[in-house]
């Protein structure tokens, strides 16, 4: 149980475009969802925090105009890199909160953003 | 702020050896301590972790006790595996108990040989 899935695993864009990232809660009702960053050799970065149904929460540094995060269901937040560049380059990785195990974050397996 | 600091990697260790990764964090309050293990491919796991001081967490035979006077939280293993190879973090979050998002350390990338 408790399972958490990223789709896709890798995406590789070419400047300027757009590109949507989707975290799903497989077997349990996610009332809370994170989204980290994780640059090569570095922590995993938290970007944001969002719960269903309302705004995220964004950590200082990080722009919300650019990096949209969408909690529209109890299974699903999606992340959306908007007129991606090359420095946004980088491993996102969300993680859900809920189920009987509300205090514990699951991770899911990450997606490798190359934008060219 | 909060922030974790952990040894830096890769650490190689033959099959069997004493494993030992240490942990330090710097936060406000008292903050919860979790270890995680990202084997290749997947996605992070909760190893195990101690909510107060003087606490231990213990799982698969990886031990760490919360240790405020030193603000560590060490990882160790009497007798590690090939198994064991993986990337482990260590983080913490708020008084909150999970209110907030993790702090994570870099991660330390353990090879196990046989």
């Amino acid at each position: 149980g408790a399972v958490v899935s990223q789709h896709p695993s890798w995406v590789i864009c070419k400047s300027g475009t757009s590109v949507k990232i989707e975290c799903r809660s497989l077997d349990f009702q996610a009332t809370t969802m994170f989204w980290y960053r994780q640059f090569p050799k570095q922590s995993l970065m938290l970007m944001a925090t969002s719960n269903e149904g309302s705004k995220a929460t964004y950590e200082q540094g990080v722009e919300k105009d650019k990096f949209l995060i969408n909690h529209a269901s109890l299974t699903l937040s999606t992340l959306t890199v908007t007129s991606a560049h090359p420095e946004d380059s980088s491993f996102y990785i969300c993680s859900a909160r809920g189920g009987t195990s509300p205090k514990e974050q699951f991770f899911g397996p990450g997606t490798r953003l190359t934008v060219l | 702020g909060n922030s974790v600091t952990q040894m830096e990697g890769p650490v190689t260790l033959s099959e069997e050896a004493f494993l030992t990764i240490n942990c330090t964090y710097t936060a406000t309050g008292y903050p919860s301590l979790f270890w995680y293990v990202q084997y290749p491919g997947e996605g992070l796991q909760l190893l195990l972790k101690a909510t107060k001081a003087d606490d231990k967490g213990s799982n698969k035979g990886f031990e760490a006790t919360y240790r405020k006077e030193t603000t560590s939280f060490h990882l160790e293993k009497g007798s590690v595996q090939v198994s064991d190879s993986a990337v482990y973090f260590c983080a913490l979050n708020g008084p909150g108990g999970g209110a907030d998002g993790l702090t994570f350390g870099k991660g330390t990338h353990l090879i196990i040989q046989p």
